[in-house]
């Protein structure tokens, strides 16, 4: 069985343009959550969609947004692109939202910002 | 305080060495526990739960305390490919997290021949 899959894996852009990162789950797998990975520190989280709805955001500004569509897979955007943008996104999924939820991350998508 | 705090690395080993690795996290509502692993520039990868009772699976022991927010994790026998960086990651349905991971900044370990 295929494992998250996220595209695209490397991307580089400029200050101020906007992004859109891809994700498609596990099958099976309702939720997808978002993290990004700053260089020499631990993920961080973005947001969680579970059946299509947010359950949950971290601490980010506006300019960070994703849906989740009929199929499970998500999108990430990012506006008006910051060189602290720069990180490696990751995408997880997982069956559901409990607790005891074991999540599973895709490869991630390495974002530079010039 | 942060919420997840790690054992500052890099631990250096040699291969058959046993090592352990401690974290301690700030809100008594987290109810779940991992570690998991994430070799260089790729996604971490879930190791092992974390349960109260402790939990062990070959080489690797995973310890909770609650009292002391305290979770550690124990590899015996460390391996080459053992090399990696470890994540202790706690997950609460409190506040900004909506139940989500919250992860330490990792520790690295390697392992020398």
């Amino acid at each position: 069985d295929a494992g998250v899959t996220q595209s695209p894996t490397h991307l580089i852009k400029t200050r101020g343009q906007h992004v859109t990162l891809r994700c498609s789950p596990i099958s099976g797998h309702k939720s997808v959550s978002w993290y990004q990975q700053v260089l020499g520190q631990g993920p961080q989280f973005i947001f969680q969609y579970y059946e299509k709805e947010e359950r949950g955001r971290g601490n980010f500004p506006d300019r960070f947004s994703a849906r989740q569509f009929p199929n499970y897979s998500s999108e990430l955007n990012v506006n008006a692109l910051l060189l602290g943008d720069s990180a490696l996104y990751l995408c997880a999924s997982s069956t559901a939202t409990g607790a005891g939820e074991k999540l599973f991350f895709g490869s991630g998508t390495q974002l530079s910002v010039l | 305080r942060k919420e997840v705090e790690q054992d500052p690395g890099p631990f250096n080993v040699p291969e058959g060495a046993t090592v352990a690795f401690n974290c301690t996290y700030s809100n008594s509502a987290s109810q779940s526990f991992f570690w998991y692993r994430q070799d260089c520039r790729k996604e971490p990868k879930l190791l092992m739960s974390v349960y109260s009772s402790g939990n062990e699976d070959g080489r690797f022991t995973a310890q909770l305390n609650r009292a002391s927010q305290y979770i550690s994790l124990l590899i015996r026998d460390s391996k080459l490919s053992d090399s990696a960086t470890y994540l202790c990651v706690v997950r609460g349905d409190y506040g900004g997290s909506q139940g989500n991971l919250i992860f330490g900044k990792g520790t690295k370990l390697s392992v020398k021949p």
